[in-house]
């Protein structure tokens, strides 16, 4: 069964400091995403990766994948507050829209 | 280019009863994916509908059911609520099911069930 991992899951921040969000999973997959949640709102796309060594980036946020190692990572540059929210990674295959979400990572930056 | 759409946004029930849950695609979109978020158990997979069929359905009980019609909006149906049933449900769309098509979310209908 396909199971994904996300770590941390919460995670405080100073407000310039860098960090990463690491997202396993279990079997292979043709398709990676990042969401961002804010409280009480819905899954905002970030990034789509599709291929191995796939780079994307917007702003502070840059994803990668690694589907060898089955690894996604969201890199997190000089955080700033508005950066604040859940962060979800989330795998699927083509053809099959059954989305598996990672349990998300709740982050904070703190002034 | 108008997102999807879910109606109602909120709603309160009391158990035992039924609920029923709108969502019109992204104009152009034939596939509509259902998913449950709640605190305990996260964001988990219901079903999908194409082409008013339903491709892939996710492990929850006959409960909950769902489908689509010619003009891809769907609906889901939840009957004889039960407290853990309380949650936001969201509806995503995509072109279609295979390929690079991405799915983009709704706002949700908050569930209460009291």
């Amino acid at each position: 069964e396909l199971k994904v991992e996300q770590n941390p899951l919460f995670l405080s921040m100073q407000e310039g400091k860098n960090y990463t969000i690491y997202c396993n999973y279990s079997t292979t997959s043709d398709r990676l995403y990042w969401y961002r949640q804010d409280p009480g709102k819905s899954l905002e796309s970030l990034f789509v990766l599709l291929s191995n060594g796939a780079v994307k980036q917007e702003g502070r946020l840059m994803a990668s994948l690694d589907t060898k190692a089955r690894l996604s990572t969201l890199h997190i540059t000089a955080a700033v507050h508005d950066l604040s929210a859940t962060y979800f990674c989330a795998v699927d295959k083509y053809n099959n829209n059954d989305m598996r979400f990672g349990a998300g990572t709740r982050l904070t930056v703190k002034p | 280019k108008a997102g999807v759409t879910q109606t109602p946004r909120y709603l309160i029930k009391t158990r035992g009863q039924q609920v029923t849950l709108s969502c019109s695609p992204i104009s152009g979109h034939r596939s509509v994916s259902w998913y449950q978020q709640t605190p305990g158990q996260g964001l988990q997979f219901l079903f999908e509908y194409f082409s008013e069929t339903q491709r892939n359905k996710g492990n929850f009980p006959g409960r909950f059911s769902g489908r689509q019609f010619s003009n891809s909006r769907s609906e889901m149906n939840v009957s004889t609520l039960e407290l853990g049933d309380s949650a936001l449900y969201l509806c995503a769309s995509s072109l279609a099911p295979s390929g690079y098509n991405e799915q983009f979310f709704g706002p949700g209908t908050r569930l209460t069930v009291l």
